[in-house]
């Protein structure tokens, strides 16, 4: 069965402290790799999509990059602006539909 | 900066009514989703719809639920016989092919 798995589930980092969120998958026939961004009581944000393995993408102080299995979304020098549910999911088979892994919610303090 | 946009924001209703909520996916896509997300849960799929019929559904989308595109532009999702656990955030998207999705703002269903 087809696995988007994210970690960890919370993350609390120290405003400039950098660190990486993990998106681990399973799926037959990847499409594309999405990142989202999640306020509360807000829809997803896109950030990023990768296709390939190899691929890297970087927005501000965010960079996305993917492997065979797994994808990374490092997060350099954080904000208290960047407190936020980072959303990993995966389009595999067709574009019928897109997996979403549980979310890494990141809390950055002053 | 085009973008989908849902409507109500919020909607209440009482248990066994219908409801219909309404997304205006981004005009030139082709492909629209709707995806619901329970309080603290995980986003999970609903239906998709390509073509003007349904692509692929869940196992979640039974008979309570239809989805429509009435006109050129509107994607309707019809909750028919609400249940309390029909309550979440319902969000619509839309996509082109091989091109990022966009989610709208979601509409927050609460039933009573």
């Amino acid at each position: 069965e087809d696995q988007v798995t994210q970690s960890p589930e919370a993350l609390r980092l120290q405003e400039g402290e950098s660190s990486s969120l993990n998106c681990s998958y399973t799926v037959s026939g990847l499409r594309g790799l999405f990142w989202y961004r999640q306020d509360p009581g807000k829809g997803p944000e896109f950030l990023f999509t990768l296709y390939s393995a190899g691929e890297e993408k970087e927005k501000e102080r965010l960079k996305a990059t993917l492997t065979k299995k797994e994808s990374f979304l490092h997060i350099t020098a954080p904000k208290p602006e960047d407190s936020a549910t980072y959303l990993c999911a995966v389009q595999a088979g067709n574009f019928n539909k897109f997996y979403f892994g549980s979310g890494t919610k990141l809390n950055v303090k002053p | 900066e085009p973008e989908v946009t849902q409507t109500p924001s919020h909607q209440v209703t009482q248990m066994g009514q219908e409801v219909i909520l309404r997304c205006v996916p981004i005009s030139n896509h082709l492909y629209f989703y709707w995806y619901r997300q329970i309080l603290g849960q995980k986003v999970e799929f609903l239906v998709s719809f390509y073509n003007n019929e349904i692509s692929e559904k869940s196992e979640i989308f039974d008979d309570q639920f239809s989805v429509e595109r009435p006109d050129g532009s509107n994607f309707t999702l019809k909750i028919r016989s609400t249940k309390l656990e029909d309550s979440a955030m319902y969000f619509c998207a839309s996509t082109m092919t091989e091109i990022e999705a966009f989610f709208g703002q979601g509409t927050r269903l609460t039933v009573v």
